[in-house]
Parts: structure tokens; sequence; C-alpha cells
């Protein structure tokens, strides 16, 4: 299974523009990139998923370079509740079991 | 139902006592996950249900804990003989189909081991 690195944590300001890079050297060609958020005292929430290129949703956009090595989760004008953990996940196949780090804590502060 | 849903959201045992933890996935999702997070910790795999296939236990920490998944939905995490370390948040995760789908979890059952 691909091993994911990121960073343990991070701080921001509200209405700035957070992004997390998540290093994943050993990606299989058919796994998928996929990022939760998780806010205290409740489970991972789906963010976004992607394969290759550039994903956007209403919530967030996730950047994946031609090599796949690494992805980047960028967050646009932060509020307060924002602050959540990241994590994420590389992975897919018949027996996939996602596998979650610790994530990044991201604090965006007033 | 709306989401995953698990029960109860909090327990409180004594250590020795066996406790059941039960979770109801999204009606029609065959994968249903186990983890568990300990406070500022990530979360860490303990048992996946797909379809009617045999579970993937490799994550069970000791023989202390079982989990069955009775006719292909409702999921019971039983823990034997609680100890203390075995505080800690336990959260359930469906998903529809195919593995790249996305993970709904509950919100997880907060077992505290005195």
């Amino acid at each position: 299974l691909a091993k994911t690195t990121q960073p343990i944590s991070m701080d921001s300001y509200e209405g700035q523009e957070v992004n997390i890079t998540c290093s994943h050297n050993n990606i299989a060609t058919n796994d998928y990139i996929t990022w939760y958020q998780q806010f205290p005292s409740q489970g991972p929430r789906f963010i976004i998923q992607g394969y290759k290129t550039k994903v956007t949703n209403e919530v967030a956009s996730l950047f994946i370079p031609a090599d796949r090595k690494s992805s980047t989760l960028s967050l646009p004008r932060v509020s307060l509740s924002d602050t959540a953990v990241y994590y994420c996940l590389v992975g897919t196949g018949g027996s996939y079991i996602p596998t979650f780090g610790r994530g990044t804590s991201l604090i965006v502060h007033p | 139902g709306a989401g995953v849903s698990q029960s109860p959201s909090n327990k409180v045992t004594e250590k020795g006592k066996d406790v059941e933890l039960r979770c109801d996935p999204i009606s029609g999702h065959t994968a249903l996950y186990w983890y568990r997070q300990s406070l500022g910790q990530g979360l860490e795999f303990l048992i996946y249900f797909q379809g009617n296939s045999a579970p993937d236990k490799s994550g069970l920490p000791s023989d202390r804990f079982s989990a069955e998944r009775t006719g292909g939905s409702v999921s019971t995490l039983t823990i034997q003989r609680t100890q203390q370390e075995d505080s800690a948040v336990y959260l359930c995760a469906s998903r529809a189909g195919q593995t790249n789908e996305k993970l709904f979890f509950g919100s997880g059952t907060q077992l505290s081991v005195l």
C-alpha cells in the first residue's frame, strides 16, 4: 500500500488560502487520492478525490502533478469553521482498506 | 437511513466487563469498516466486511475483539474483558460498492473503561 506523508500541523488566518501537500512516492497506477476532513467528536468526512491533474468542487481543489507522487489540497478563503484534521489517503483495489495516518491539524485563527 | 448510525454514543464500563457497539450502515452499502481512534491519534483499522465475503480481521488487536455483520447490514463490535487501553472512539464507516467510492462515517462511540 502506498504510504502518505503530510505535515502534522498548519496554522492560517481567516480569509487566506491554505494548501496542504501530501507525498505518496510509491503510488500505484490504479490508486486514487482521497482527502477527508475530521472535526472534533465526529467521524471523518469525504472532501475530494482525484486521479490526475486538477479536481475542484464546492469545498476544495485538488492538484495532482503528472508524476502523481504528491498532491495538494487547496482550501480557498478559509474560515474558523475549517479548523479540523485533514487526511490524505491513497489506494484502490479489491481489498482496499483506507489507511488514515495522523493527518494534518489545521488551525484557522481570527 | 440518511447516514451511518452508531450506538451508544458514549459507553462507560468497568475493567473486565464486556461491551457491544452497534453500527447501522447506509442502506445498500456493501462494505463496512470499523476503526478506533485514541485521543490525538489517527484512525486504527480494526475489521472490514465486504458483502458475503469472509471479513478481513487483520486489524483486530487481540482475541478479545470480535465483530459480526448480520444480513449484510447491521454490525456489532464486541470487546470482551475490557481493559483501560481499550478506551477510545470506535468509528464505523460504510461504502457503496466500488473500492474507490468514498467512505461515510458515523459519529462514533466514545468508550471509557474505568
